[in-house]
Parts: structure tokens; C-alpha cells; sequence
């Protein structure tokens, strides 16, 4: 069965600190990996995506990376703040079909002053 | 950047009436949405995949009947949650699929969410 699992559940850090979310999947055969970042009560954000032959990818204070070896992903956020508060959720991506996202629970971070 | 819409944004409604959810691409158009409920503090869960000119593909489990799906046009997706009940309390997200770039790299915009409280 394809999943995807996230680590920690949750997470409480201060702001200005940096944190790291973990993300192992087992979803074959694989086409990309996105990270979204979901506020309460709004929809998923997009983050980042890769694809298998992608190691990592940055977009400001975000840097995903990802090993398809061992099919870890894991997504580092620097210099937290206080709307970075949110659910990180790993979504993986099965190749060749349109319904194809399998979805993490996601990592619940609180960022505090 | 591509932007979802979702309308309305929150609803109460009473057990038993019909509750529609509109889905719309507004600045590029989609031929697959996607509809998926969310609980407290889960992941999202995909209902059903809306198609442009047919019907739609629904998930294991889930009603096709009581949760009517239309995809009239290549900008609109609507979800009809038909007789409503308390236990479907939830938080409806759709998405709209885009292909892109010379590599056809697909990806999902999400819209920002309707929570549906039934009494």
C-alpha cells in the first residue's frame, strides 16, 4: 500500500530558530514530491515540488530535500516565524495516472514569540 | 501564479437540505478538478475527481449520490452535498489539475476551503 509519513506530529519552536520535518514514503512507481504548507481553515499552499532526480530545492526560507534512495524527504525551515505556524504536509506523487496524490498527515508546527 | 476559488467560504445548514460548493479556476482553465474532504487535524481525503464534460470518478466509499459533482465548464466545478447530515460536518478543498512547461510537469493549485457545519 502506498504512504506517506510524516515526523514529528507536531512541533513547538521559538521564533528565530530553525527546524527540520520529516517525510518517508513508500509510494511506487514515483513521479514527484510537494511540500505544502496548510494555515487553519484555508487550503494547501504549495512549498515545493521535485521529482526523482531532484535533490533538493529552496524557495526562501524553505529547502526541501530528497533522497528517492531511500525515499526520504525532508523539509528545513530557517529563521522561523511566527506565520510559519502551520501544517506541513508531504504529498507524494504516483507517476501516470491523474488521481495520484497520497497524502501525508502532516506536521503540525507552532512557532513562538 | 494560478489561483482556486471557493465559494461559499463557510456554511450552517440544517439536517436534511442540499448544500452546493462551487469551485472555480480563475485565471487558467482546468479539465480534472479534484474534491477532498478534510476532518480535524487528518490529512485530506479525495472524494472524487471532477472530469470537464463527464461524470465524475468517485473514491471507494464515498456516495456518488449524495455528493453530486458537476463540471459544466473548463473554470467551474461544483459539489452538491445532497440531504446533508451532521456527519458531514467537514472541510470540503477542491484543486485544479495544470500541466505546464516543456516538460508537462503536472501540478495542483487548491482552493482555500469550505467548512460545512450541519445541525
Amino acid at each position: 500500500k502506498n504512504q506517506v509519513e510524516q515526523s514529528p506530529q507536531s512541533l513547538i519552536i521559538l521564533e528565530g530558530k530553525n527546524c527540520t520535518l520529516q517525510c518517508n514514503y513508500t509510494v511506487s512507481p514515483f513521479s514527484n514530491l510537494r511540500w505544502y504548507k496548510q494555515d487553519t481553515g484555508r487550503g494547501p499552499v504549495s512549498l515545493t515540488i521535485m521529482t526523482f532526480s531532484e535533490n533538493t530545492k529552496s524557495n526562501g526560507r524553505y529547502t526541501a530535500t530528497l533522497d528517492a534512495d531511500t525515499k526520504q524527504s525532508s523539509l528545513h525551515i530557517t529563521a522561523s516565524q511566527l506565520s510559519d505556524s502551520a501544517s506541513y504536509i508531504c504529498v507524494v506523487s504516483l507517476s501516470g495516472s491523474a488521481r495520484q496524490l497520497t497524502f501525508g498527515s502532516g506536521t503540525q508546527l507552532t512557532v513562538l514569540p | 501564479g494560478a489561483v482556486v476559488s471557493q465559494h461559499p467560504s463557510w456554511v450552517i445548514c440544517k439536517s436534511g437540505t442540499s448544500v452546493k460548493i462551487e469551485c472555480r479556476s480563475l485565471d487558467f482553465q482546468a479539465t480534472t478538478m479534484f474534491w477532498y474532504r478534510q476532518f480535524p487535524k487528518q490529512s485530506l481525503m479525495l472524494m472524487a475527481t471532477s472530469n470537464e464534460g463527464s461524470k465524475a470518478t468517485y473514491e471507494q466509499g464515498v456516495e456518488k449520490d449524495k455528493f453530486l459533482i458537476n463540471h459544466a465548464s473548463l473554470t467551474l466545478s461544483t459539489l452538491t452535498v445532497t440531504s446533508a447530515h451532521p456527519e458531514d460536518s467537514s472541510f470540503y478543498i477542491c484543486s485544479a489539475r495544470v500541466i505546464a512547461g516543456p516538460s508537462g510537469q503536472e501540478t495542483q493549485y487548491f482552493g482555500p476551503g469550505t467548512r460545512l457545519l450541519v445541525l
